[in-house]
């Protein structure tokens, strides 16, 4: 009965790999997110989804790019991965400006 | 653009004791303010959601209140327990437009809280 999931848990690979991370929500909601924490546990807002409307942070890379096949999923796709990209992925779902669910997290680790 | 600052960023208690996590923004237009709990090597779980219209929020031992005048949100835990140990992370939401659905977190308060 898991709310927000997420695919892999951890995730290890080598520079300059391209590599994706899956999420899925049962909660009906209609806005996902993808939030990243840093190596400092510091959680910050990558991008925002809400009714094929998204809504970047402008600090992201466009070497990441969040994907959704329907309402239920939104993947983050990560191009050229880079020592930086390594940290902890959170995505998270709601109801437009309402609280807000999270995901267990995926632990990327760029070699 | 907005800050949010978790006051302490530690804190260690005996176990029984009450205690207060602080919270403070910089903008005070913020839609709602929200606290979660982080436990080391997991995911965030919600523990309370405070709408702009309301003042504060109570889930069994914990309170949370909300003044948007002074930019300020407080976390009150009754009667600590060793469970409770864990970071605290507060995180508002900005208020209409482009990025109205994005979170802004604290770097969060570490509790230990001793047996």
């Amino acid at each position: 009965d898991t709310a927000v999931s997420q695919t892999p848990k951890y995730l290890v690979t080598q520079m300059g790999n391209d590599k994706s991370i899956k999420c899925e929500q049962n909660l009906g909601h209609d806005t996902m997110y993808w939030y990243k924490q840093d190596s400092k546990k510091f959680l910050k807002i990558m991008f925002s989804y809400n009714n094929k409307e998204l809504i970047i942070n402008e600090t992201v890379p466009n070497r990441f790019s969040p994907k959704s096949p329907d309402k239920a999923h939104l993947n983050l796709h990560i191009n050229s991965l880079e020592l930086g990209d390594s940290a902890v992925y959170f995505c998270a779902s709601s109801l437009v400006t309402a609280e807000q669910f999270f995901g267990p997290g995926t632990r990327l680790t760029v070699l | 653009k907005q800050e949010v600052t978790q006051i302490p960023a530690a804190l260690s208690v005996p176990e029984g004791e009450n205690l207060v996590l602080n919270c403070s923004f910089t903008d005070s237009a913020i839609y709602n303010l929200q606290w979660f709990r982080q436990d080391p090597g997991k995911g965030l779980t919600s523990l309370l959601l405070i709408q702009s219209s309301q003042r504060e929020q109570t889930s069994g031992r914990l309170n949370a209140s909300l003044d948007k005048s002074s930019g300020r949100s407080t976390l009150y835990i009754a009667a600590s327990q060793p469970g409770d140990s864990a970071t605290y992370l507060c995180a508002v939401y900005p208020y209409s437009g482009a990025g109205s659905y994005q979170l802004t977190f604290g770097k969060g308060t570490k509790l230990s809280v001793i047996p």
